[in-house]
């Protein structure tokens, strides 16, 4: 039973052009969701996150997206860069301690 | 330390053979975390520290597996009589409690043969 859902395995954008990358969930307790970016032999790295009391987040090019009556995130990208291909998972908690993870999108961008 | 520091990178086992993953969480940071990522999926939950307590241990798959941290700092996750299907990436985390949003290492590739 997967609780977080990233239906998308990979997702291929030009430079320049908007990446949205998305993430169902199930569990109506989630209050805390968050977006980790991972690159080859790397550890994910922490990239934004949003509070269940939030529908919105921006930081910089990154923007993420709650619409908790669909149980649906979005990360969005504007522009996207060749240095932002790498797997996105979305993550989400119930407090702050663990986070349950989805199976990532790799995003490619072409220059 | 300026990240989360994990060794070895890359461990190789025979079957049946017991292994230690350590971690060196950024200091300061009270809380850590063990996550197993196996390959194609996301990472998934083992078990959790506040400084020496360990909080939580739901995630750890079998009684092979065991994690410590004696004095609060360094960990290490034991895996005894490893199986082929131990074979993941063990991401170790470190954070200041409750804060969302922690800090991963590099990882142990362990491989069972």
């Amino acid at each position: 039973d997967q609780q977080v859902k990233q239906n998308s395995p990979s997702l291929s954008v030009q430079e320049g052009r908007i990446s949205i990358l998305n993430c169902d969930y199930t569990n109506s307790m989630f209050d805390y969701f968050l977006w980790y970016k991972k690159y080859p032999a790397e550890g994910p790295t922490f990239l934004i996150s949003i509070s269940s009391i939030k529908d919105k987040n921006e930081d910089g090019r990154f923007t993420v997206f709650l619409n908790k009556s669909a149980k649906h995130l979005s990360l969005h990208i504007v522009p996207s860069q060749p240095g932002d291909s790498a797997v996105y998972f979305c993550a989400a908690s119930v407090g702050t301690y663990k986070y349950i993870f989805g199976t990532g999108t790799r995003l490619k961008v072409l220059a | 330390g300026a990240g989360v520091s994990q060794s070895p990178r890359y461990k190789v086992a025979k079957r049946g053979q017991d292994v230690a993953l350590r971690c060196d969480p950024i200091s300061g940071h009270v809380s850590l975390f063990w996550y197993q990522q196996a390959l194609g999926q996301g990472p998934e939950f083992l078990t959790y520290f506040q400084n020496e307590a360990q909080l939580d241990k739901s995630g750890l798959p079998s009684d092979r597996f065991f994690a410590e941290r004696p004095e609060g700092s360094v960990s290490t996750l034991k895996i005894q009589r490893t199986q082929q299907e131990d074979s993941a990436v063990y991401l170790c985390a470190s954070s200041f409690p409750g804060s969302y949003g922690y800090t991963f290492g590099s990882g142990t590739r362990l491989t069972v043969v």
